[in-house]
Parts: C-alpha cells; sequence; structure tokens
C-alpha cells in the first residue's frame, strides 16, 4: 500500500518561472493539503483541496494556485517565483474529515 | 488564532537519557493535538495524536505524551533515548477546520 507519493524530489527554478509540483494520496484518501516549509522552520498551510474544490486556504498569496484530479491526485502551482518561495513543499492526505494527515517526503525547491 | 509553540529550538541528551519536548497551544477549545518526527530531508511521520479521553497518550517508538488542558500543553517524553531518535521534532494542533497548525519544531541531539 502505497503512501503519498511527491514528485519531483528536487527542482531547481529561475526567480520569475513557473512551478508545478504533484502529489498523489494514500490509497484510500480523498483529501489533499499541501505546506511550506522554509528551513528551520515549521511547515506552513497553503491550502486543501476535497472533490477537486479549494476547501480551506492559508495565508499564501494567489501566485499559489492548486488543482485535484477525480482520482484524487493534485497539483501546487507556483506563478512568478520568488527567492523566498524556496522550501521543501509537502504533500498531506486523509479522507474526509480523518485524522491525522500522512505526508510525503515533500520537494525540496530551491530558486535562484 | 491557534498557535503552537515549542520552547525549545534545540536540546541535546545523551543516549539512554529520559527527554521532555515542550509544546503549548492556543485555542478556544480542546483541539486534536499530534506529535511528529522528521529525519532530514524526509517528510513528517506521525508519532502519536490526542484526540480525547485518557490524557496519557501512547505512540511508536516508545514516545508517549500527555495532555494538560489546565497548562494547555501536550509535552512528548520517552524514557531512554535511542541515537537513532536524533531528529527534527513538530507539534501540531487541529482545532477541527482540517487546518493543522505546527509549531516551529525542536531539534533533538543525542550524544553518544
Amino acid at each position: 500500500d502505497a503512501g503519498v507519493t511527491q514528485s519531483p524530489t528536487h527542482l531547481i527554478k529561475t526567480r520569475g518561472q513557473q512551478v508545478t509540483l504533484r502529489c498523489s494520496p494514500k490509497s484510500g484518501h480523498d483529501t489533499v493539503s499541501w505546506y511550506q516549509q522554509a528551513l528551520g522552520q515549521g511547515p506552513q498551510f497553503i491550502f486543501q483541496y476535497y472533490e477537486e474544490e479549494e476547501r480551506q486556504r492559508g495565508n499564501f498569496p494567489d501566485r499559489f494556485s492548486g488543482h485535484q484530479f477525480p482520482n484524487y491526485s493534485s497539483e501546487l502551482n507556483v506563478n512568478a517565483l520568488l527567492l523566498g518561495d524556496s522550501a521543501l513543499y509537502l504533500c498531506a492526505s486523509s479522507w474526509t474529515g480523518g485524522r491525522p494527515l500522512h505526508f510525503g517526503n515533500g520537494t525540496r525547491l530551491t530558486v535562484t | 488564532a491557534q498557535s503552537v509553540t515549542q520552547p525549545d529550538i534545540h536540546i541535546t541528551v545523551s543516549e539512554g537519557a529520559s527527554l521532555e519536548l515542550r509544546c503549548n497551544y492556543s485555542y478556544g477549545a480542546t483541539p486534536y493535538l499530534f506529535w511528529y518526527v522528521q529525519s532530514p530531508g524526509q517528510g513528517l511521520q506521525l508519532l502519536l495524536k490526542y484526540f480525547s479521553g485518557d490524557t496519557l497518550v501512547q505512540g511508536i517508538k516508545g514516545f508517549e505524551a500527555e495532555f494538560k488542558r489546565s497548562q494547555s500543553s501536550f509535552n512528548l517524553r520517552k524514557p531512554s533515548v535511542h541515537w537513532s531518535d536524533a531528529a527534527e521534532y513538530f507539534c501540531a494542533v487541529d482545532a477541527g477546520n482540517n487546518d493543522m497548525r505546527f509549531g516551529a519544531g525542536t531539534r533533538l541531539t543525542v550524544k553518544p
């Protein structure tokens, strides 16, 4: 039974570019949440998707957007990358109303 | 707004010694409480959770945590630390709105 899988593992982008990160939830889970973890900090909630719609959103600008597909997988898109977007991006999944969250190993994004 | 405070940024203990990591939360009611562990370059692994009932909860790898409502605390303990316990530990709060908030983390170093 595969857990939460994220791709790619590492990514290097240039300031101003756009990036797409991908996540496949744990089998049986239908809700996907995205977190940003800057170096030396705890994860910060970006948003959560359920039934292909954004259900909750943290304090992140509109440059951060997402999508959830019918098979429950999800994408995180970041436009107009800034140096400060460099971080580990974590995807977590759960079943509806379920806790706790199950996390993937993350995508390390470096913006130069 | 709900928040989580982990007062200790870095703790060093000797192998075999006992461990206590502190966590305080700010929320009007009793939230769902979690401890996660993160090894370098990895995602978050759930150690234990508290939803209700017995205030002393047991987790994986010999960890336990005690919920104290009067102190708004959920401290993590282990009676005898192993070198493999060296990692970053995060306390997290879910106030019931599917928005999990994390503390800044405590880095644990284990001396031989």
